[in-house]
């Protein structure tokens, strides 16, 4: 199995433009897709694939790859972006799937 | 629209047993492998076991092998997780989770709510 990294925690001020990354070996070959949780809520899809949004989640959330990291952007964050953000990924086997630790977004 | 719908949480004492259900709807299940991804109380998400479409594949995080059992039943259009010989480290929000792939990418949409499973004396 691999691991994804994330920083725990990461502040932006309202309407700035902040990067959420994550790494891990398998990042390399598999790209990454990124899931926001508010509290008491379940996970919800917001980038899959190279940078693909689902249906309803707006186009200031983007996101990229390089080497081993994986990165989410929103670009003009907004209060309601406060939230968990978590990665996900294949392990390098392509057989697991392994999450990031998440990352604790505030905007100030 | 998909929705996944799960049950079968609830306490339960450590080394017992409990088997969790997860019912699909609004989309042609057999089309996909379906997750079950757990949360610990305040901690992040751990993924636990996946299963393809047509059971040809299964996998286990290493806490849980030997211990926890997916199975499908397309008939049914439902996914369960046997839990055998649970621990107080198993207690956590149980998701089941829809996955979709293209090339080298999978993406885990949508998620049920979840079922709670509080394992302790």
């Amino acid at each position: 199995s691999s691991e994804l990294t994330q920083d725990p925690a990461v502040s932006v001020a309202l309407g700035q433009t902040v990067r959420i990354t994550c790494q891990g070996d398998s990042l390399r070959t598999y790209y990454a897709s990124w899931y926001q949780q508010k509290p008491g809520q379940a996970p919800v899809l917001v980038i899959y694939g190279r940078n693909n949004r689902p249906s309803g989640i707006p186009d200031r959330f983007s996101g990229s790859s390089s080497g081993n990291t994986a990165s989410l952007t929103i670009t003009g964050a907004q209060a309601e972006d406060e939230a968990d953000y978590y990665c996900n990924c294949r392990d390098s086997s392509g057989n697991h799937r392994v999450f990031g630790g998440g990352t604790k977004l505030t905007v100030l | 629209e998909a929705q996944l719908v799960e049950s079968g949480g609830g306490l339960v004492q450590p080394g017992r047993s409990l088997r969790l259900s997860c019912a699909a709807s609004g989309f042609t299940f057999d089309d996909y492998a379906m997750h079950w991804v757990r949360q610990a109380p305040g901690k992040g998400l751990e993924w636990v076991s996946g299963i393809t479409w047509n059971s040809g594949s299964i996998g286990y995080a290493d806490s849980v092998k030997d211990r926890f059992t997916i199975s499908r039943d397309n008939a049914k259009k439902s996914l369960y997780l046997q839990m055998n010989s649970l621990r107080t480290e198993d207690t956590a929000l149980y998701y089941c989770a829809k996955e979709n792939s293209g090339g080298y990418s999978n993406w885990f949409d949508p998620w049920g709510q979840g079922t709670l499973v509080t394992v302790s004396s």
